[in-house]
């Protein structure tokens, strides 16, 4: 089984509807993100959160909202999606003290969200 | 701000040819830089890294070397594979706040032929 699960892996919506993209993890790691890639543009972060009670806007929070509800689950809400929203995200996680991983990222497979 | 900034791709080789990735990016201080590779329908992960000055960073015939004073992190490889064909991000951690929040180029997508 996968360090870092997403589901679901792939799901097509309408313009409106309110999407929750889940992410687990077995790391055992406090801290989790959220990214979204779009074509030529990378990985944008959009939340992060380095505990159960932290939650932090990343450069593109916009449309977008987090729950962490334990410390090995965090998911991302669309609460009204829109056709821009259309995009690969992944789930990423990391030790709280870097060691020899110092910013090493261990991310999920992604979910593939298209909005209509 | 910080940013990454990479080669645009694709980047087309023949296998056994050699690979160069440049990576250039803008940061204060000194941060820590990566090189990530997402094979197709896979998240990213872990290729190398490097987190000083004139480091080297290695892994699966994968070489790059922290150049501050270019503000390179140029990834090489010698003999590419088929199985390379890939997208490969450059990445930096700032460490102001000392959090790993990377900062991701826009990634470089190469395809390796037989």
């Amino acid at each position: 089984d996968a360090d870092v699960t997403q589901t679901p892996r792939n799901r097509i919506t309408k313009t409106g509807k309110r999407i929750m993209l889940e992410c687990s993890q077995t790391k055992g790691h406090d801290r989790m993100y959220w990214y979204r890639q779009d074509p030529g543009l990378g990985l944008r972060l959009i939340y992060y959160s380095f505990d159960v009670k932290d939650i932090n806007k990343g450069e593109i929070s916009d449309g977008y909202s987090v729950s962490r509800q334990a410390q090995a689950k965090f998911s991302l809400s669309l609460e009204s999606a829109i056709p821009n929203q259309t995009a690969l995200y992944f789930c990423a996680t990391s030790a709280t003290r870097p060691t020899s991983g110092t910013g090493e990222l261990f991310f999920g497979e992604g979910s593939r969200l298209t909005v209509l | 701000g910080n940013s990454v900034t990479q080669m645009e791709g694709p980047v087309t080789l023949s296998e056994e040819a050699f690979l160069t990735i440049n990576c250039t990016y803008t940061a204060t201080g000194y941060p820590s830089l990566f090189w990530y590779v997402q094979y197709p329908g896979e998240g990213l992960q872990l290729l190398l890294k490097a987190t000083k000055a004139d480091d080297k960073g290695s892994n699966k015939g994968f070489e790059a070397t922290y150049r501050k004073e270019t503000t390179s992190f140029h990834l090489e490889k010698g003999s590419v594979q088929v199985s390379d064909s890939a997208v490969y991000f450059c990445a930096l951690s700032p460490l102001s706040g000392g959090y790993n929040k990377l900062i991701f180029g826009a990634g470089t997508r190469l395809a390796v032929h037989p």
